[in-house]
C-alpha cells in the first residue's frame, strides 16, 4: 500500500513563528488531505489538495503530485496552532492513509 | 466538518462487554469509512461502507469487529467482547470528495 512519512515529527516554536510541514507519498494520488488534531481530538479540514497551492489565512499548502510530495505552511502561530496535524492521502473514492503526524507545541 | 455527528462521545466498558458506536453522515453523504486512532499514533482505515454494502474492510480486524450501514439510520460498528486492546478512538468519516470526520467515539476498556 501507500506509504507517508511527514517531518519533521516534533516541531517547538515560539509564538509568532513561521513553519513548514512536509509530507511524502511513494506512488499516485488524486487525494490529499491536510488535518489538524487539536488538543481536545478533534480532526479539523484544513485543506483538500491533490495538486497545486492554497491559501486560508495563515495556512498555504502546496501539493506537487509528480514529486510525491506537499508543504504545509504555517505563518505567524498562535498558540491555537498547537496540536498534531496529519497528511492522509488516497487513490479513487477510497480509504485515506494517514501520516504519523507532525506534532507541534507554540510556546506563548 | 460539522454535519457528521457521532455517539457516544465516550464510552466505558468492561472487558466482555459490547461496544456499539455510531454514525450519522452529513447530508447527501452516502459514503461512510471508519478508522481507529490508537494512543499517540495516526489514524488506521477500517472499512468503507456505502448503503447497505460493505466495500472495503480490509482494515477490520477479523474476529469480534462489524460494521453495517443500513438504508435508514446510522452506521454502527459493533465491537463484540471487548479487550484492553480496544481502547482507541474510533472516527467516523463521510464523504463526496473530500473527507470530513466526526469527533470520533473514546472507547476505555476497563
Amino acid at each position: 500500500g501507500i506509504q507517508v512519512e511527514q517531518s519533521p515529527p516534533d516541531l517547538i516554536l515560539q509564538e509568532g513563528a513561521n513553519s513548514t510541514l512536509r509530507c511524502n507519498f511513494s506512488d499516485s494520488v488524486n487525494n490529499l488531505q491536510w488535518f489538524h488534531q487539536n488538543p481536545w481530538g478533534q480532526l479539523i479540514n484544513l485543506f483538500y489538495i491533490p495538486s497545486g497551492t492554497k491559501q486560508n489565512g495563515r495556512l498555504s499548502a502546496t501539493t506537487v503530485a509528480t514529486e510525491r510530495y506537499s508543504l504545509l505552511y504555517i505563518s505567524s502561530s498562535q498558540t491555537t496552532d498547537s496540536g498534531v496535524y496529519f497528511c492522509a492521502v488516497s487513490f479513487g473514492n477510497e480509504k485515506l492513509t494517514f501520516g504519523t503526524g507532525t506534532r507541534l507545541t507554540i510556546i506563548p | 466538518n460539522a454535519g457528521v455527528m457521532q455517539n457516544p462521545r465516550h464510552l466505558v466498558r468492561r472487558r466482555g462487554q459490547e461496544a456499539r458506536l455510531r454514525c450519522s453522515p452529513m447530508k447527501g453523504h452516502s459514503h461512510v469509512y471508519w478508522y481507529r486512532q490508537l494512543p499517540e499514533e495516526g489514524l488506521k482505515f477500517m472499512v468503507y461502507l456505502q448503503k447497505e454494502n460493505i466495500i472495503d474492510e480490509s482494515g477490520m480486524p477479523k474476529e469480534r469487529f462489524s460494521a453495517e450501514f443500513p438504508k435508514e439510520g446510522p452506521s454502527i460498528l459493533r465491537i463484540q467482547q471487548v479487550v484492553r486492546g480496544d481502547s482507541a478512538a474510533y472516527f467516523c468519516a463521510s464523504a463526496q470528495e473530500t473527507q470530513y470526520f466526526g469527533p470520533g467515539t473514546r472507547l476505555l476498556v476497563l
